[in-house]
């Protein structure tokens, strides 16, 4: 089945104490990016991944890293993380960047729900 | 620069009632996709249709229907005959090529549609 996952899908954790969310897709996909969601503000890019070894920054990259090792897995890493990083992540695939300049509709992960006390 | 402005933070109808879902976008580029996807209350992420910019052709698909204008830069959702099972958060995104890859969300509307 092609799909988009991501581990944990919950996760309780304490200022400060690193933590990497998984994410991987097993369609071929070569762009890949992370979301947050919270109240109000919709869905808000992180940063993306136009391939292997190939990232870029969203719009609220502070406190947040990833890495693309491999095309199918895109891990976010919180190095420090805050209480102001509490919201609903979600991972996404793209299959291609159409025509070479616009990403294409992307396939999104179940959602990991981070609280940072 | 790239913006998706989606008004209606929530919207309540009564089922059977037809509904529509405003979108406006902000664009340099001319050309460019959109895109509309929903959220039921399960929370995944659900795609519903995308639109390339030279495609200003009305999309129908059963009780939904999209409304394209680019001389309002509008991508507009109607959903005929609501049901209770249309309720959820509903999304706009639009993508183009700005030197980034970005893929720009709007806030969401929020459609509830009541027994």
């Amino acid at each position: 089945e092609a799909q988009v996952t991501q581990n944990p899908r919950y996760l309780i954790t304490v200022t400060g104490k690193k933590l990497t969310v998984t994410c991987s897709q097993n369609m071929n996909h070569e762009y890949m990016s992370w979301y947050r969601q919270d109240p109000g503000l919709g869905l808000r890019q992180i940063y993306y991944s136009m391939n292997v070894e190939v990232t870029d920054k969203g719009d609220v990259p502070e406190g947040y890293k990833v890495s693309r090792k491999e095309k199918r897995n895109f891990p976010l890493i919180l190095e420090s993380p805050s209480p102001n990083q509490t919201s609903l992540y979600f991972c996404a695939s793209s299959l291609s960047v159409a025509s070479g300049r616009f990403v294409d509709t992307q396939y999104f992960g179940p959602g990991t729900r981070l609280t940072v006390l | 620069a790239q913006k998706v402005t989606q008004a209606q933070t929530e919207i309540s109808v009564v089922e059977k009632e037809d509904v529509t879902l405003d979108c406006v976008y902000e664009t340099r580029d001319t050309t460019y996709y959109l895109f509309w996807y929903k959220q039921p209350p399960s929370g995944e992420l659900v795609f519903l249709i995308r639109r390339n910019s030279f495609d200003e052709q009305n999309e129908i698909s059963g009780r939904y229907s999209w409304n394209f204008q680019k001389s309002t830069s509008s991508f507009n959702f109607t959903i005929t005959a609501s049901q209770v099972v249309d309720s959820a958060v509903y999304f706009c995104a639009l993508s183009e090529y700005s030197g980034t890859y970005k893929y720009i969300f709007g806030t969401g509307t929020r459609l509830k549609v009541l027994a």
